[in-house]
């Protein structure tokens, strides 16, 4: 059971914007940096954000991140085929001492 | 360009041990923090633990004292054993390196799976 809870599935047509929320804690997204991932099945997950809104060097900046007391946010900008994937929000959790992942939404281009 | 070759056993029967070992290349060692995550089937991503290059580690408590992570840093490879599996353990096993502004390096996973 995650700590970070995110919306199971998220939908939108082509070139929409779409936001998923990432919901934690004092112990972990209010005190520690915030990354997300992107995960296609079969394949090594990908870093996407970190430290709450930086993106690493060529990720689209179509991918924004922000954080804001104990929740943060993802949203893809131009909404693509190729965004199909599942995305986890993950911190560092000082009580558990311990990385923790979110449980993870599934994006669905339509 | 960093990359992390991946190794172990890929099935395994109730109660044995899992190992896994990973491969630094291209990179440095230090510096860095090594970590094992997972994903059981249909499940999402669960971090196991990491290490430094100084030894130090950290584990998810909710795999109870099974987990231990080493690292031999003269070969820059680091290894990952969990005792008495069971069938919960069933999953693909990532290496990853986490430079502490995020993962950004990860292996091609392995799959282990605990049957009897």
């Amino acid at each position: 059971q995650s700590v970070l809870t995110q919306p199971p599935s998220v939908s939108g047509t082509p070139g929409q914007r779409v936001t998923i929320s990432c919901s934690g804690g004092s112990s972990n997204i209010e005190s520690n940096y915030v990354c997300w991932y992107q995960h296609l099945p079969g394949t090594a997950p990908k870093l996407l954000i970190y430290n709450n809104d930086q993106r690493p060097s060529g990720v689209p900046d179509r991918f924004s991140g922000s954080k804001s007391g104990t929740s943060a946010s993802l949203a893809i900008g131009g909404l693509r085929s190729e965004d199909e994937a599942d995305y986890y929000c993950a911190a560092w959790d000082d009580t558990l001492s311990g990385y923790v992942f979110g449980t993870g939404t599934k994006v669905t281009v339509l | 360009q960093v990359q992390l070759q991946q190794w172990g056993a890929g099935l395994l029967k109730p109660s044995e041990t899992l190992s896994l070992t990973c491969a630094v290349y291209g990179g440095s060692f230090s510096d860095y923090y090594w970590n094992w995550i997972r994903q059981p089937p249909g499940k999402g991503l669960e971090w196991v633990g990491e290490i430094d290059h100084n030894g130090r580690s950290n584990y998810n408590p909710s795999l109870k004292g099974r987990v231990t992570i080493s690292a031999d840093t003269s070969k820059s490879q680091f290894s990952l054993k969990v005792t008495s599996v069971t069938a919960a353990d069933t999953a693909v096993y990532f290496c990853a390196r986490d430079g502490r502004n995020g993962i950004e390096v990860w292996g091609r996973g392995t799959t282990v799976t605990v049957s009897s």
